[in-house]
Formats: structure tokens, C-alpha cells, sequence
């Protein structure tokens, strides 16, 4: 089966830098995503990693460790507008659905 | 708007009663997908088709549950006979075979309460 962990809540300052972990275990792995979801609203792509190393798109980064069965989101130079669901999900060799984890609450604050 | 669209948006129905839920994908989008979400929890995926094909349905998938996607564009899902236990947040993705990372674009949700 499939097992994804994230922390439930994580709480940081404006301006500051934030890694939201998550952990996975999955048999024929083939790629991982980060979703922002605000409150009421759908799932955005934020990132995609699928060979080891670090991802960088502008404020936010991504990294993955196959071998750990590891990814972090950093998030840098935190806004107001940052405060979200972050959700981590897991794509298979076998499939194109996502196994989602249950999602880290961020809530940055002034 | 080109998104993802989905309708209603939020749904309140007795127990017992049948609904049906519609999903727009992105224009040429192959791929259409249908998650469940409940609060404080990440989308569960339900089923998904490429084109007019069912390719996948969750175990966790009823008898009561059923989806279509008579022409390879729009989707609707059903729940007959609804239960309490039902009540969700339903989404629909779309994805695009040949796009960078084939990520999947999401619509608002159907809000669905069971009373």
C-alpha cells in the first residue's frame, strides 16, 4: 500500500523561511507533487520532482530523496498570502491518480 | 475562464435522495479525474477516465457510486441512495498527456451535505 506522512500544522513568521516535510512509502514510484490549497478552495500545482535534487520556482523550492522516500516544500521570504493547506502527493508507475497525504495547515503570521 | 468548472457547487440533499454532479475539464484535456475530500484531510482519489474510458475506480468505491464520460469531454458523477457518510467536498482534475509533468488542474469542488 501506500503511506504518506505530513505534519498537521506548521506556524511561521512574515518574511521568514518554512519546510513542510513529507515522507512516503510506495512501490513503483513515479514522481511527487505539492498542491496549495486555501481554505474553500481547489488544489494549485506549486511543483513536481521526480529525480533527486531540488527544484526551484521563484519563493518556493522542492526537494526529493527516492532512496529516503523524502520531499520538502521550502518556502521562502513568507507572505501573508502564504497561509494554506500544503499537500503532498505521490504518483505511481502503475497509474495516473494522485495519493494525497493529509495535508500540512500553514499559518504565517505577522 | 478556461479552468476547470464543476456544478452545482454546493448540493444539500436528504438521505435517500440521488445526485448528480457535473465536471468541465480543460478544453483538450484527455484525462479527467474525481477526488473526495472531507476536512482536514487531502483528496481521496474516487475514479478516472482517459478519453471516454474508465481506466481506474477506487475500491473504497460503492455500487452506489457511479461516473461517466459519454464523449471524452464533460463527466458526471452519481450517488444513489446518498448516506451521511457522503457528505464532501467533490472534485474533479483534468490532465493533458504530453505536458511537462502531466500535473493535474482542479476545479472548485462540489460541496455535497447529506442531512
Amino acid at each position: 500500500g501506500q503511506n504518506i506522512d505530513q505534519p498537521t500544522e506548521m506556524t511561521a513568521t512574515e518574511g521568514a523561511i518554512v519546510q513542510i516535510n513529507c515522507t512516503y512509502q510506495t512501490s513503483g514510484f513515479n514522481g511527487l507533487f505539492w498542491y496549495q490549497q486555501h481554505a474553500g478552495e481547489a488544489p494549485t500545482f506549486l511543483s513536481y520532482n521526480v529525480l533527486d535534487g531540488l527544484e526551484e520556482k521563484g519563493r518556493f523550492s522542492s526537494f526529493l530523496s527516492r532512496s529516503k522516500g523524502y520531499s520538502y516544500l521550502l518556502l521562502k521570504e513568507l507572505q501573508m498570502k502564504d497561509s494554506a493547506s500544503y499537500l503532498c502527493a505521490v504518483r505511481r508507475n502503475s497509474s495516473y491518480k494522485l495519493i494525497f497525504g493529509s495535508g500540512t495547515r500553514l499559518l504565517v503570521r505577522p | 475562464d478556461t479552468g476547470v468548472s464543476q456544478d452545482p457547487r454546493h448540493k444539500i440533499t436528504k438521505r435517500g435522495q440521488n445526485v448528480t454532479f457535473r465536471c468541465d475539464p480543460i478544453s483538450e484535456h484527455n484525462r479527467l479525474y474525481w477526488y473526495r475530500q472531507t476536512l482536514g484531510q487531502g483528496p481521496e482519489f474516487l475514479t478516472y477516465f482517459q478519453n471516454e474510458a474508465q481506466l481506474e475506480k477506487s475500491r473504497l468505491l460503492s455500487d452506489r457510486f457511479s461516473a461517466e464520460r459519454p464523449k471524452g469531454s464533460f463527466s458526471t458523477l452519481e450517488i444513489q441512495r446518498t448516506e451521511q457518510g457522503d457528505s464532501a467536498m467533490y472534485l474533479c482534475a483534468s490532465s493533458r498527456d504530453g505536458s511537462s509533468y502531466n500535473e493535474q488542474f482542479f476545479g472548485p469542488g462540489t460541496r455535497l451535505t447529506v442531512l
